[in-house]
Parts: structure tokens; sequence; C-alpha cells
């Protein structure tokens, strides 16, 4: 099993430019969570999915920010655009119902 | 607002040491307690799920108990030992949207 798979692994790119995070679950979990990590707020939840339905976005900080799951394999995380405010690290997350997760290596995120 | 604190926020030990440290949550709507363990440069590990009161589990020299009636959670580290060196996070999820918060951690440093 290769455990939760998020690409890239690092991203670096400049403020106004539109950012794609991915991330591929482990295959028969149900659950998607996309978590924002800073040394301000620590690991912060920003949406999860349920069977591919978004359970609750509140934690996505502005309209800036979308996610997707278009399938049970894979989720997408845009910025649009980015800000040097958005630099973290995000991590996706996956679980079999309600369990507990398990979470990807994580994309560091650097807008310049 | 619901909130999680775990105390103390960092921990240096000696070798051999045994420690504890303690997680708060909402003592309503409980539906489970997570407790995770993340090294630095990687990506959080669940050690235990906990969702009955009075539970209490082990994994090696890694326990915790739980009290849902008044809202805590105390992981316990026996002979303590330098690769334990790691952030301790919990993480409380209620019942009625499954959302899931994490405390800030408690990062704990074991020296040689």
């Amino acid at each position: 099993d290769a455990g939760v798979i998020q690409s890239p692994r690092h991203e670096v790119t400049e403020m106004g430019q539109e950012v794609t995070l991915r991330c591929k679950p482990i295959s028969g979990h149900n659950s998607l969570f996309w978590y924002r990590q800073t040394m301000m707020r620590g690991l912060e939840l920003l949406i999860y999915f349920n069977n591919n339905v978004p359970i609750d976005d509140s934690g996505m900080p502005e309209d800036r920010f979308s996610a997707k799951m278009p399938n049970a394999s894979f989720s997408t995380l845009k910025i649009q655009p980015s800000e040097p405010r958005d630099s973290a690290v995000y991590f996706c997350a996956s679980s079999p119902d309600w369990g507990e997760q398990f979470f990807g290596p994580g994309t560091r995120l650097t807008v310049l | 607002i619901l909130n999680v604190e775990q105390s103390p926020q960092s921990l240096h030990v000696q070798e051999g040491d045994s420690t504890n440290f303690t997680c708060s949550f909402p003592s309503s709507n409980f539906y489970a307690l997570h407790w995770y363990r993340w090294e630095t440069a990687k990506s959080p590990e669940a050690l235990f799920v906990m969702t009955l009161n009075g539970d209490e589990k082990k994994k090696g020299r890694i326990s915790a108990t739980l009290n849902t009636k008044e809202g805590y959670s105390y992981l316990y580290i026996k002979g303590s030992q330098p690769e334990d060196s790691a952030t301790y996070l919990c993480a409380f999820r209620y019942t009625g949207g499954f959302k899931t918060i994490f405390g800030a951690g408690t990062r704990l440093f074991v020296k040689a």
C-alpha cells in the first residue's frame, strides 16, 4: 500500500499565480481531508470530503481557495491567485469511514 | 467555539524518564479522541483512537487514557528514548459533523 500520495512535494511560485495541489487517497478510504500547517496556527482543517462530497469547507480561508474531488481516488486543492501568506505545508489525509486519518507527506508551498 | 488544549507546549526530559501530557477537549458531543505522533519533516502518524469513557490504550511504551465526562486524555511515555522526540497531537472529533479539531501539540525532546 503506497499510502496517501501528494504532489508536488515542493512548489515555489510567484504571487498571483495559480497553484494546484494534488492528492491520491488510500484505496478504499471514503473520507479525505485537506489541512494547512503554519507556525502561527498549527494544523488547520481546510475542507473534508466524504464519498467525494464536500461536507464542511468552513476552514477554507478565502474564495481564492477551492477544492474538488471528482472521484474516489483523486482530489485537488487550488489557490488562485496565490499570495505570500499562503506559504505553508499543505497535508492531505484519508480515512476509512470516520476512523484514524492517514496523512500524506505534504506539499511545501512557497509563494514569493 | 470548540477548543482543544494541550499541555505542556513543550517538554525536555532525559533518556529513561517517564513523562505524560494532557489533552483537554469539550465534554459534550464527544465522538472520538485521536492521538498522533509527528516527527519533524514527516507526516503525523496515528497512535490511538479512543471512543469510550475509561478507554485505555497501549502501544509498547506509550499508553493513553480517556475521560469523556470531564473532557481530558493523558498520554504516557514510559522510559523515554531519543527516538520518542516528536510532537504529540491530540484531535477531538465530535458528533453532528464529524469534523476533527487538532490541538497545538506537545513538543517532546528526549536527551540521550
